[in-house]
């Protein structure tokens, strides 16, 4: 069965340093994606990087970049020159398969994230 | 562009009375639904998704039933709530057509339950 573990429940970064949040994932289908939202505490999920299973190069976008280790089936997500905005809870999830056209996802736990001035 | 709507944004229900939760997302058509739950501190659990109108599926044995009456409508709904139902309430949608189906979420609903 498919599982996602984040396994820091909370970490801290100085403001402008880089930040490396923990994924690892468990599944048996070839084919998959893999994803990071993030959590403020306003309760909204806002979605910030994919990575399909096939693809060659890791995901970037912006700040944000997801560094893929297929064999080792993690999927970290690093946070680059960390600002205070960015803290908020940190959720990892997958999508096995192509899923059809169902697209259900499971989450992780999640990592609360503090910036610190 | 595509918007989700949810309400209401907080709700405080006595046991045993019933719920309903609407969701309705704008700019998009045949969207995939979905409802979640968020416990306190803790991750996203799947209760229900749709692909269609009038097609629900159940992830989770539950007190709750969700229907799809429009294309860009969700509901969710309990007859009578229980004090676990309480918790954090997100829909969201993704396209439908093609990957990688990422996510969009609502703004959510806080249900407290007592």
């Amino acid at each position: 069965a498919q599982k996602i573990t984040q396994t820091q429940p909370g970490m801290f970064v100085q403001e402008k340093e880089a930040v490396t949040l923990d994924c690892t994932y468990d599944t048996s289908d070839p084919s998959y994606g893999l994803f990071w939202y993030k959590q403020p505490s306003s309760g909204e999920m806002i979605f910030l990087i994919y990575q399909g299973s096939y693809d060659q190069q890791n995901a970037t976008e912006g700040r944000y970049s997801l560094n893929f280790q297929k064999a080792r089936k993690s999927a970290n997500l690093v946070i680059s020159a960390s600002q205070l905005g960015d803290s908020a809870m940190y959720f990892c999830a997958m999508r096995e398969g192509p899923s059809g056209n169902t697209g259900k996802l499971i989450f992780g736990q999640g990592t609360t994230l503090q910036v610190k001035p | 562009s595509q918007t989700i709507h949810q309400w209401p944004a907080t709700l405080v229900q006595p046991v045993g009375s019933p719920l309903s939760l609407e969701c309705t997302v704008e700019g998009t058509s045949n969207p995939n639904l979905y409802w979640y739950r968020q416990a306190a501190g803790r991750g996203l659990q799947l209760l229900f998704y749709s692909v269609g109108i009038g097609q629900i599926s159940s992830e989770v044995p539950q007190n709750l039933s969700a229907s799809r009456p429009q294309d860009r409508q969700f509901i969710l709904s309990s007859k009578k709530l229980l004090l676990s139902d309480s918790g954090f309430y997100l829909c969201a949608w993704s396209v439908s057509y093609h990957g990688p189906y990422e996510q969009y979420f609502g703004p959510g609903t806080r249900l407290t339950v007592t």
